[in-house]
C-alpha cells in the first residue's frame, strides 16, 4: 500500500463547478499535512496547509480526518486557471523515526469553459 | 525575500555520461536542502536531504550522489548516468525550524538517451 494515495483523475469539470479531491495516508503517526499545486512541467507550489479544525482560503477548503486518515480539498467556483495537478503531502515518520514529507502522485484537474 | 535557483532547465545526456545539477538558495541561512525526482506520471521521490554543510542523507540507493559544499549550495551528481535516471529533478529548501513547508526550484528535465 502506498503511504499517500490519491485518485489520479483527471477530473474534468465546467467553470463554476465545485470539485473535491480526497487523499488517504497509511501512517497514523503522521503529523502535518499540505496541499501543493503543480502546473505541467513546473515545480510544485504550496497551496495550503491542512489543520485538524479545517481551514479555508478563498475558494479553497481543506479538511483533515485523523480517525479515517484522509485529507480533502474542496474547490468552489472553479476557474480555468485552477487546471493543474494537486498533490497531497504528508509529514510522516520514516524507518529511522525522523519525519519526511511524502508526496502523493497527484490528482489532475481540468476546468473547461 | 528568499529565492532558489536551479539549473539547467533541460538536459539531454547519453548513457554513461556524468551529471552535475546545481541549486543555490538566497535570502536565508542554514536552510534544509532537498533533491527530489519525479518520473512521468509519478509522485515526487526524495533522493537526498541536507541539514547543514557537508551533511547529506540518502533516501534511496542509486548511482546518484549529493554534496553541500557551501551553506546555500546543493549539488546532485552522477559518475555514469543510466536510462532510468531520466526524470524531472527538483531542488527544494525549507526553514529547518520545524516548519516543513517546502519551496521548490524550477526543476531540471533530464533525458538520458
Amino acid at each position: 500500500r502506498k503511504e499517500v494515495e490519491q485518485d489520479p483523475g483527471p477530473f474534468n469539470v465546467p467553470e463554476g463547478a465545485t470539485v473535491a479531491f480526497n487523499c488517504t495516508y497509511s501512517n497514523s503517526a503522521s503529523q502535518s499535512f499540505f496541499w501543493y499545486r503543480q502546473d505541467c512541467r513546473k515545480e510544485p507550489k504550496l497551496l495550503m496547509s491542512v489543520y485538524s479544525s479545517g481551514n479555508e482560503d478563498g475558494r479553497f477548503t481543506a479538511q483533515l480526518n485523523r480517525a479515517s486518515q484522509y485529507i480533502s480539498l474542496l474547490i468552489r467556483d472553479s476557474k480555468l486557471s485552477d487546471s493543474a495537478t494537486y498533490l497531497c503531502v504528508v509529514n510522516s515518520p520514516g524507518m529511522d523515526s525522523s519525519y519526511k514529507l511524502i508526496f502523493g502522485s497527484g490528482t489532475r484537474l481540468l476546468v473547461r469553459p | 525575500s528568499q529565492t532558489i535557483h536551479q539549473w539547467p532547465a533541460t538536459l539531454v545526456q547519453p548513457v554513461g555520461s556524468p551529471l552535475s545539477l546545481e541549486c543555490t538558495v538566497e535570502g536565508t541561512s542554514n536552510p534544509n536542502l532537498y533533491w527530489y525526482r519525479q518520473a512521468a506520471g509519478r509522485g515526487l521521490q526524495l533522493l537526498f536531504y541536507s541539514v547543514g554543510i557537508g551533511q547529506i542523507s540518502s533516501e534511496v540507493p542509486q548511482n546518484l550522489s549529493a554534496s553541500r559544499p557551501q551553506d546555500r549550495q546543493f549539488i546532485l551528481s552522477s559518475k555514469k548516468l543510466l536510462l532510468s535516471d531520466s526524470g524531472f529533478y527538483l531542488c527544494a529548501w525549507s526553514w529547518g525550524t520545524g516548519d516543513e513547508k517546502l519551496f521548490f526550484g524550477s526543476g531540471t528535465q533530464l533525458s538520458v538517451l
